[in-house]
């Protein structure tokens, strides 16, 4: 069936450190793939999303490429704050309703 | 309302009880989730909302899990004789109709159920 696996957690990191969270699918046929956050004490939020292969999706200074030959959306920055720190979760999308989650990954910047 | 708005936001209840939990997707949404989170856990599906009627209940853990949703809006989560296990943040998303593979999911803040 399908499947979406991300590394695991916690990821430590001082400020301005660069990012990469690792996240790869599996799936039939072409899912949407997403990355959503969840800050603490909030709900999750969706942060950024690719629909085909070779589209980045971008927010907040994050980018995540679809890469369909390597069935992986990783999760990058390059100068992390503070402010980042919080749980990402990766999740891909088929033609029906069911989005597939990975495990989620917490992030914790140290200043 | 302009968000996915959920209460209430903290349960604490003894186990045995009976609890509810109400989810107020966005205006117009015709699609809605429910998940339940454990504490550093990811997401486990429970039961997803077509309208009214819930196309897919496999998620729900036990027959003490029931989920309603009427009028196409509101949705209540009742968990009878509450267990210790049962102690999660169960989060409500809605969508606009659900089947578009980019659809994103509007996600509510969630509700901290903790038993006694």
């Amino acid at each position: 069936g399908n499947s979406v696996t991300q590394m695991e957690g916690p990821v430590t990191l001082s400020e301005e450190a660069f990012l990469t969270i690792n996240c790869t699918y599996t799936a039939t046929g072409y899912p949407s793939l997403f990355w959503y956050v969840q800050y603490p004490g909030e709900g999750l939020q969706l942060l950024l999303k690719a629909t085909k292969a070779d589209d980045k999706g971008s927010n907040k200074g994050f980018e995540a490429t679809y890469r369909k030959e390597t069935t992986s959306f990783h999760l990058e920055k390059g100068s992390v704050q503070v402010s980042d720190s919080a749980v990402y979760f990766c999740a891909s999308k088929g033609s029906n309703y069911q989005l597939i989650w990975g495990a989620g990954t917490k992030l914790i910047i140290k200043p | 309302g302009a968000g996915v708005s959920q209460s209430p936001s903290n349960k604490v209840t003894e186990k045995g009880k009976d609890v509810e939990l109400r989810c107020d997707p966005i205006s117009g949404h015709t699609a809605l989730y429910w998940y339940r989170q454990s504490l550093g856990q990811g997401l486990e599906f429970l039961i997803y909302f077509q309208g009214n009627s819930a196309p897919d209940k496999s998620g729900l853990p036990s027959d003490r899990f029931s989920a309603e949703r009427t009028g196409g809006s509101v949705s209540t989560l009742t968990i009878q004789r509450t267990q210790q296990e049962d102690s999660a943040v169960y989060l409500c998303a809605s969508s606009l109709a659900g089947g578009a593979t980019n659809e994103k999911l509007f996600f509510g803040s969630g509700t901290q159920l903790s038993v006694l």
